[in-house]
């Protein structure tokens, strides 16, 4: 498959359990982005990583987990989520960190914490 | 502080007519504007950047420092237009995106 893919698509957690979000980029790209977009709200972005380094963390909780094997693979481990975590995670790829380069999203997982 | 703002979060018009969707920030240095687009069941993705001046799908958008606003147009809207709308602005020396709520731009046949 090309571009940007994410799995799994839709993940049902409870507050107690730890899962892992995966995405893979086939564009050859250096760079990779976790996102979380809420109903009606600014996308925001949680991480990145540059050649498997990671360059931000956006204050987010310690409960996400990022981790980034290598340029094609990132992961968001999450444990201990809070119902307020709800939301659409996107993945993103870009070929680098240059000031306007296109990022390219996945599909996202819709994540619901009961 | 650094900011995109959509004043609409929904847009309706019929088919054939002019649409805008409208887009105003605000940053303290040189920005660069972005247009990203959702259609029903695909992922996010560019529609245009006001740094590449060119017209994708029949939409512009002119960058108007003076009025810090970024809106996208198209003079004749078509029903395969319907979709979310993005507005984002990065600096000319940052990556980090900085991402309006969007639009849903609803076209009527």
């Amino acid at each position: 498959e090309t571009g940007v893919t994410q799995t799994p698509r839709h993940l049902v957690m409870g507050m107690t359990n730890k899962k892992s979000l995966k995405c893979e980029q086939h564009l050859g790209h250096n760079a990779m982005y976790w996102y979380k977009q809420s109903a009606k709200k600014p996308l925001e972005l949680m991480f990145v990583y540059n050649f498997k380094e990671q360059t931000e963390n956006n204050s987010v909780p310690s409960r996400f987990s990022p981790e980034c094997p290598n340029s094609s693979h990132l992961f968001l481990h999450l444990h201990t989520l809070q119902p307020e975590d709800s939301a659409l995670y996107l993945c993103a790829s870009s070929q680098g960190l240059r000031a306007g380069e296109t990022q390219y999203f996945g599909p996202g997982t819709r994540l619901l914490v009961l | 502080a650094q900011r995109v703002t959509q004043p609409e979060k929904l847009l309706s018009v019929f088919k054939g007519a002019p649409v805008e969707l409208k887009c105003n920030y605000s940053y303290s240095g040189s920005p660069e504007l972005f247009w990203y687009v959702q259609y029903s069941r695909q992922r996010l993705q560019l529609l245009l950047r006001h740094i590449s001046r060119e017209s994708i799908k029949g939409f512009t958008a002119d960058l108007n420092k003076g009025e810090t606003s970024f809106h996208l147009k198209k003079p004749f809207a078509q029903e395969e237009d319907s979709a979310m709308y993005y507005c984002a602005l990065s600096g000319r020396s940052n990556y980090q995106l900085i991402w309006g709520a969007g639009t849903k731009l609803i076209i009527k046949p």
